[in-house]
């Protein structure tokens, strides 16, 4: 059982709003991730981070920014939100040493901009 | 780059019904390869995984053979429930290990009773 947890779940929120999603675990994880999932399912690894104070933007563009002050926090923050921001967003943190390099996800935040 | 195809969806089947989803891979060396489940409104869960050519993974019924002479990571389970309507994931993770998963575009079953 996997002990990573996003909050909020869900979420409605009007254009232009800035909104942080949580993300904590509790595995002493040094890598975290955050992947954007869209309506048709398919996951985009929007950013990573593998250690405090490191952080790297993935594969798909987003205008989300992260942090990593401490090992057990990646919060996601967007500053203005739009309706195009609308989607489910996947935090994730994994360990290479002895884990068979398994990622744990957490349940994910629904989030609705109008 | 490493890759990850999976057959696209949905899949519908009855229950007791046997189940293949395919997924084929591209990457260098030897990526670890896993299968992720993911049930309406929750996260992604790890489903099985295996770390070296021939080896099987297996839980909850469900099975996928690395197979690296063909590049591929079937789940197969042999009856399926309607309990495992989901959205499942094939994924990779590169040999450096420095690296995040490369996730297929996932595949709806939906197993009608």
């Amino acid at each position: 059982e996997a002990d990573i947890y996003q909050t909020p779940r869900y979420l409605v929120i009007g254009t232009g709003k800035k909104i942080t999603l949580e993300c904590s675990q509790t595995m002493g994880h040094d890598k975290m991730y955050w992947y954007q999932q869209d309506p048709g399912m398919e996951l985009h690894l929007i950013h990573y981070s593998y250690g405090v104070n490191s952080t790297e933007k993935g594969d798909l563009s987003s205008e989300s920014t992260v942090s990593r002050i401490r090992t057990e926090h990646f919060p996601l923050t967007l500053e203005s939100a739009r309706p195009s921001h609308t989607s489910q967003y996947l935090c994730a943190s994994s360990d290479p040493t002895g884990t068979g390099n398994t990622i744990y996800f957490g349940e994910g935040s629904w989030l609705t901009v109008v | 780059g490493n890759s990850v195809t999976q057959m696209e969806g949905p899949v519908t089947l009855s229950e007791e019904a046997f189940l293949t989803i395919n997924c084929t891979y591209t990457a260098t060396g030897y990526p670890s390869l896993f299968w992720y489940v993911q049930y309406p409104g929750e996260g992604l869960q790890l489903l099985l995984k295996a770390t070296k050519a021939d080896d099987k993974g297996s839980n909850k019924g469900f099975e996928a053979t690395y197979r690296k002479e063909t590049t591929s990571f079937h789940l197969e389970k042999g009856s399926v429930q309607v309990s495992d309507s989901a959205v499942y994931f094939c994924a990779l993770r590169g040999v450096s290990g420095n690296t995040p998963l490369v996730f297929g575009k996932g595949t709806r079953l939906s197993v009608i009773a």
